[in-house]
């Protein structure tokens, strides 16, 4: 079974700042992660996705993750934060194989300080 | 292209009465998914199709769900005798096959009076 935790329920950033989006993942094989991103009553966005071609990732709008192995990380970058980046970002696993579906953390709430 | 679909958007509905949620994938994509996201549980995963074929059907809540797919393409997730715990935002992802990317449809959000 795999898992995923998000250590911070809220990240607050001032527009402009770097953006840190923590996540730790458990598997008990290569993982498949991504990070997909939710708007205010709009669907899940993907972001970025790594499937051990290389441990660091780029996605859109800026964003990037980088796969460690050793601490079983893959946190979210930003290197300055837009006050369209206020939105909600989980950090997902996939089940081997796909067919057990994704295995979703709880989120993280980012908040953009004008 | 055209992405996920999902309809109705909303649906308000009485205790005890059924709903039919419906998902059309993105053309080609064979492997479909059902998720609820509600304020308690977060995000889970109920249900997979490749193909019409849903080969475990044990993420789901109970057994007044239930979920089918037809033609390869177009699902439908039916909740008989709607409670109001089941109130949540029903979400489907297709992708081209099991282990690829899944894209989301918007939802449809349910709301059990």
């Amino acid at each position: 079974a795999q898992s995923v935790t998000q250590l911070d329920s809220h990240v607050s950033v001032s527009e402009g700042t770097p953006v840190l989006l923590r996540c730790n993942y458990s598997s008990s094989y290569s993982p498949s992660l991504f990070w997909y991103v939710q708007h205010p009553n709009k669907g899940l966005q993907l972001l970025l996705k790594y499937t051990s071609a290389a441990t660091l990732v780029k996605g859109i709008n800026g964003f990037e993750a980088e796969f460690k192995k050793s601490e079983t990380s893959f946190h979210l970058t930003k290197p300055s934060a837009h006050m369209s980046d206020a939105a909600e970002y989980f950090c997902v696993v996939m089940g081997w194989g796909g067919a057990d579906g994704l295995t979703f953390g709880k989120g993280t709430h980012l908040i953009i300080q004008p | 292209g055209a992405g996920v679909s999902q309809s109705p958007s909303n649906k308000v509905t009485e205790k005890g009465k059924d709903v039919e949620l419906r998902c059309d994938p993105i053309s080609g994509h064979t492997a479909l998914y059902w998720y609820r996201q509600s304020l308690g549980q977060g995000l889970e995963f109920l249900i997979y199709f490749q193909g019409n074929s849903a080969p475990d059907k044990s993420g789901l809540p109970s057994d007044r769900f239930s979920a089918e797919r037809t033609g390869g393409s177009v699902s439908t997730l039916t909740i008989q005798r709607t409670q109001q715990e089941d109130s949540a935002v029903y979400l489907c992802a297709s992708s081209t096959r099991r282990d690829e990317t899944q894209y989301f449809g918007p939802g449809t959000r349910l709301l059990v009076l």
